[in-house]
């Protein structure tokens, strides 16, 4: 079975400065998807970035940047410029491809937005 | 695009009476709607994948007589808990993969169950 960890339960970052949240998954499958997700208050799932396994490049959106390191297993997600909306729960998930299709997610990492 | 319409966003109940929960895929159709459990600040937890016509697969430990799911249709499943208990309070969510996209899922806005 497939495991995703998150390390830190609670991060806090200052206005404008940047964040990096950590990711480990366990599979001994090649060909999947990460993911990170996005949880406000309003509890409203968003997805921030995902990330294809065969893909060597790292996914960028905008702001929000991630470290695939296949080898090692890790998806670590780097917030720059980091905003008072970015607050959030945030989780990183899995799910195999050819499959049923079902995301695993890790345990959440709470991001306090300081000023 | 790819949006899940769910409702209702919030229900309270009394002890022993059943609730259902809609999710709709409005402009896709939902061939796979997957129904999670989510308990104050934890995880997203599985309980349960509803594929259209055909009977649900329950995760392990998830009660199929208490959480009957329904996918009758492309666009609609439904989560019906029945004889509702306390410990039944939760907020429930579902979500479906969009089959357009490479592995791209669309989540509904949430359920909060309160069973008093």
């Amino acid at each position: 079975a497939q495991t995703v960890t998150q390390s830190q339960p609670e991060m806090s970052v200052q206005e404008a400065e940047t964040v990096t949240l950590s990711c480990t998954y366990d599979t001994s499958e090649s060909d999947y998807y990460l993911f990170w997700y996005k949880q406000p208050p309003s509890r409203q799932m968003i997805l921030v970035i995902r990330q294809e396994a065969y893909k060597q490049q790292n996914a960028t959106e905008n702001r929000f940047s991630v470290n695939f390191q296949k080898a090692a297993k890790s998806f670590s997600l780097k917030i720059s410029d980091s905003q008072l909306g970015d607050a959030a729960m945030y989780f990183c998930a899995f799910v195999l491809t050819g499959t049923a299709s079902k995301l695993t997610f890790g345990t959440g990492t709470r991001l306090q937005v300081t000023l | 695009g790819a949006v899940v319409s769910q409702h209702p966003s919030w229900v309270i109940c009394k002890s022993g009476t059943s609730v259902k929960i809609e999710c709709r895929s409005l402009d896709f159709q939902a061939t796979t709607m997957f129904w999670y459990r989510q308990f104050p600040k934890q995880s997203l937890m599985l309980m349960a994948t509803s594929n259209e016509g055909s009977k649900a697969t329950y995760e392990q430990g998830v009660e199929k007589d208490k959480f009957l799911i329904n996918h009758a249709s492309l666009t609609l499943s439904t989560l019906t808990v029945t004889s509702a208990h306390p410990e039944d309070s939760s907020f429930y969510i579902c979500s479906a993969r969009v089959r357009s996209t490479n592995y791209g899922y669309t989540f509904g806005s949430g359920t909060r169950l309160t069973v008093v």
